[in-house]
Formats: C-alpha cells, structure tokens, sequence
C-alpha cells in the first residue's frame, strides 16, 4: 500500500511555464519534506513543514514555493521553471521525533524543454 | 555542523561477494542513523536504521552497527546479488531544534553476475 504517494511520476513543462508537483500521505505524519535531487546526488532540501509551520532553506530560490493546505496533502509550485531545475523532486514524511524514519515517495522527474 | 561522509563509489563486485560501504558523521549529542537505498527512477527506501550507541539495524542481510567511539555506521552484507544494485545514502537526523535529515552523497553499488 502506498504510503506517500506522489503526482505525477513525470513532468515536462517548457521553459518559464509554472507547474506544481504534488505529494500525499496516508501516515498522517507530521512533517512534510520536498527535495530535489540531480543524477542520484544526495537529496537537496527545499523546505519542510510541521503542520502547518513552513521552514524554508536558505538557499532555497524564490522560484520555488510549497503549500500543506491539510495534513495529507502538500504542493510544490516551481513559478517559472527554468533549465536548471530540471530533476527528481521527492517527498518525505515522518512523526517528527528525534529517532523517526523519513518515508519517501517515488517522486516526480521534471524535464523543462 | 553536522555532516555524513560517505566512502565514494562506483563500488563494483560480483555476485557473493563481501559488501562494506564506509559511513561516517559528525554530529552534536545522539544523532539516529540511517541506511537508505535508491533504485534507478524510484524513491528512496529504508534499508535500517540505529537509534543509540552499539545497536546494529539489519535488513535483507544488510547490517550496520552504530559505533558512537569511532562516529561510524558502515553498511555490510556478507553476499551481494545482482538485485542489490542500486545507490546507497547514508543519513542521520539532527537532534536538536529541527525536524532535518542529512543524508550523504550516495555510494553507487554495482553487481556483476
């Protein structure tokens, strides 16, 4: 049964159009992560939430935005794609307590033509 | 600030072969450690994990023992298949005031047959 589940598997959007990325759980878990990730790099964190409490990186680009409208469900929007952020954007759940596992979704691969 | 290194791949072996992938951190107090891998195109997945000093996480004949004197957590498997290629992230959640996970930069495992 899938446990994060992430919409859609692939993306392709041209270049400067927006797009949004979606992620669900079904763990009813706390923390909601997205990150990207290039050419099985490690996974680069964009921002996080504990509910509804959002922690942007700081070197997150203002391109980039979230939203958790409800525990279930968290959106990345990506404003104005460009070439460089084509990538494997991941989701991630947990509890959010010190010894709790990350559980990932599939994740999504944005191609930006 | 915390860190995990992890030993640099590619890491090539033929099938039965002995397994070792060095990981090691730097952490402040008692960091959770954990083993995840990444199959081509997929998310990542749990592969085990250690919440404290001496515990060893085991998973489908991996294994890895937290070793807090030497800050390490090496993932091993006697006899390595075809099926375990795949590129293996070293992770630890950071303990205090934060919800973070830092993962390594992935050691991509080859299996010959």
């Amino acid at each position: 049964d899938a446990m994060v589940i992430q919409n859609p598997r692939y993306q392709v959007t041209q270049f400067g159009k927006p797009v949004t990325l979606s992620c669900s759980q079904t763990l009813n878990h706390n923390v909601m992560y997205w990150y990207q990730q290039k050419s099985s790099q490690a996974p680069k964190l964009l921002f996080h939430y504990y509910d509804k409490d959002f922690n942007n990186e700081a070197d997150t680009p203002d391109n980039f935005q979230s939203r958790r409208p409800n525990t279930s469900f968290c959106f990345l929007d990506i404003r104005s794609p460009g070439l460089g952020d084509a990538a494997m954007y991941l989701c991630a759940t947990s509890r959010g307590g010190s010894t709790d596992t990350q559980y990932f979704g599939p994740g999504t691969r944005l191609t930006v033509l | 600030g915390d860190s995990v290194t992890q030993m640099e791949g590619p890491v090539t072996l033929s099938e039965e072969a002995f397994l070792t992938i060095n990981c090691t951190y730097t952490a402040t107090g008692y960091p959770s450690l954990f083993w995840y891998v990444q199959y081509p195109g997929e998310g990542l997945q749990l592969l085990l994990k250690a919440t404290k000093a001496d515990d060893k996480g085991s998973n489908k004949g991996f294994e890895a023992t937290y070793r807090k004197e030497t800050t390490s957590f090496h993932l091993e498997k006697g006899s390595v298949q075809v099926s375990d290629s795949a590129v293996y992230f070293c992770a630890l959640r950071i303990t205090s005031g934060t919800y973070k996970y830092i993962f390594g930069t992935g050691t991509r495992l080859k299996v010959l047959a």
